[in-house]
């Protein structure tokens, strides 16, 4: 149980153009998911916060113009990144949390953004 | 506010060797613990969790980890070390609902 799928699992994408991330918690309601990005050797950073049917909460330095998040529902969030550039290059994880759960979450498989 | 300290960033042990990852945490509530493996070009998996229940948790793999409130500590170890244990280890606070990862530790295994 407690399964989040990411999709896609690698994307390459040109300079400019935009790229969709979809984050699904298959067999649990997740009141709460969370992007992270992890730079090659290095720890993960939280980007954003969201809650199903409110805005995401971003952290200090992520641009939310350019890295949009929506939580539709218990089960889907979606990351778009917004005019893709080379830097943005990177490794995405989600997770989520489950209802009610212990603190607990559980992550997707991660999804590897080339920009090129 | 709270923060992770993992003590070195890599580790080498032989194949059946113990394996000793530290980990030293601060929190301003009583957190829940835990350490994620991660395999190269993938997400996290959790091995184990501390949630204020018994202070020796086991976990998958042979893995287990001791909570000591006294020392601020969550070390891991397993008996003996296998090839596939080779990955990166997070130690993990989780306090109010907001999770702060240590910086990790990358564990090689010789054969």
């Amino acid at each position: 149980g407690a399964v989040v799928s990411q999709h896609p699992s690698r994307v390459i994408c040109k300079s400019g153009t935009s790229v969709k991330i979809e984050c699904r918690s298959l067999d649990f309601q997740a009141t709460t998911m969370f992007w992270y990005r992890q730079f090659p050797k290095q720890s993960l950073m939280l980007m954003a916060t969201s809650n199903e049917g409110s805005k995401a909460t971003y952290e200090q330095g992520v641009e939310k113009d350019k890295f949009l998040i929506n939580h539709a529902s218990l089960t889907l969030s979606t990351l778009t990144v917004t005019s893709a550039h080379p830097e943005d290059s990177s490794f995405y994880i989600c997770s989520a949390s489950l209802r009610g759960g212990t603190y607990e979450q559980y992550f997707g498989p991660g999804t590897r953004l080339t920009v090129t | 506010a709270q923060s992770v300290t993992q003590l070195g960033s890599h580790v080498s042990v032989s194949e059946g060797a113990l394996v000793l990852l530290r980990c030293n945490y601060s929190s301003s509530v009583p957190p829940y613990l835990f350490w994620y493996v991660q395999y190269p070009n993938q997400g996290l998996q959790l091995l184990l969790k501390y949630t204020s229940a018994a202070t020796l948790v086991k976990g998958i793999n042979g893995f287990e980890a001791e909570f000591k409130k006294s020392e601020t500590s969550f070390h891991l170890t397993k008996p003996s070390a296998h090839m596939s244990d080779a990955a990166e280890y997070f130690c993990v606070v989780n306090a109010g609902n907001m999770l702060t990862f240590g910086g990790g530790t990358r564990l090689m295994v010789k054969p």
